[in-house]
């Protein structure tokens, strides 16, 4: 059972666009929720979190939404750049767990 | 570079045969965790320890094993491998291991032939 969904495996932006990466989960208890960036040959690395009590938090050029009632998140990445060319996983922790769930990911391709 | 070493970097074997993987965390980290990442899958996380006592358990394999040693390193051990047990395993560390930021390795690629 698959509690974190990825639906779009890749998509493709131009340069100086938004990109907006999409998540939904089914487990009502996760309240803690982080986006994480990978590139080839690398492991992946923190971008960005969101705990439930709030529905955006922002970092430079990422933002993430949380829509609790719609259980979905999504990162958004204004401008995008060619470096952002990765695949990009969002995970969902539940309280009271250490452990985090994570998708299947979206490779996103940025095209100068 | 995260900090955390993970070794080998590949490993080619046979079904039924057993193998170790390990893992550095980072300077002053006390929490390993291990995920497994089969073709087109997500990071399935299998296990987790914290300064040498295992703290969490997922979808680990009863064929699989791990431990946490005084030093903090890893180990990740599977036995009588099989082919669908290929895959990239990444290890991740963190300072408290309560949902703080996760520094993963680069991964160690084990195909089983």
């Amino acid at each position: 059972d698959q509690q974190v969904k990825q639906n779009s495996p890749s998509l493709s932006v131009q340069e100086g666009r938004i990109s907006i990466l999409n998540c939904d989960y089914t487990n009502s208890m996760f309240d803690y929720f982080l986006w994480y960036k990978k590139y080839p040959a690398e492991g992946p690395t923190f971008l960005i979190s969101i705990s439930s009590i709030k529905d955006k938090n922002e970092d430079g050029r990422f933002t993430v939404f949380l829509n609790k009632s719609a259980k979905h998140l999504s990162l958004h990445i204004v401008p995008s750049q060619p470096g952002d060319s990765a695949v990009y996983f969002c995970a969902a922790s539940a309280r009271g767990t250490y452990k985090y769930i994570f998708g299947t990911g979206t490779r996103l391709k940025v095209l100068a | 570079d995260s900090g955390v070493t993970q070794t080998p970097k590949h490993l080619i074997t046979a079904t039924g045969q057993r193998v170790t993987l390990r893992c550095s965390p980072r300077s002053g980290d006390l929490s390993v965790y291990w995920y497994q990442q089969s073709l087109d899958q997500g990071l399935q996380f299998l296990i987790q320890y914290y300064n040498g006592e295992e703290r969490a358990k997922g979808n680990i394999l009863e064929r699989f094993s791990a431990q946490q040693f005084p030093d903090l390193h890893s180990e990740l051990n599977l036995s009588s491998l099989e082919l669908g047990d290929s895959a990239l395993y990444f290890c991740a560390s963190s300072v408290q291991g309560l949902r703080d930021e996760q520094f993963f390795g680069p991964g160690t690629r084990l195909t089983v032939l």
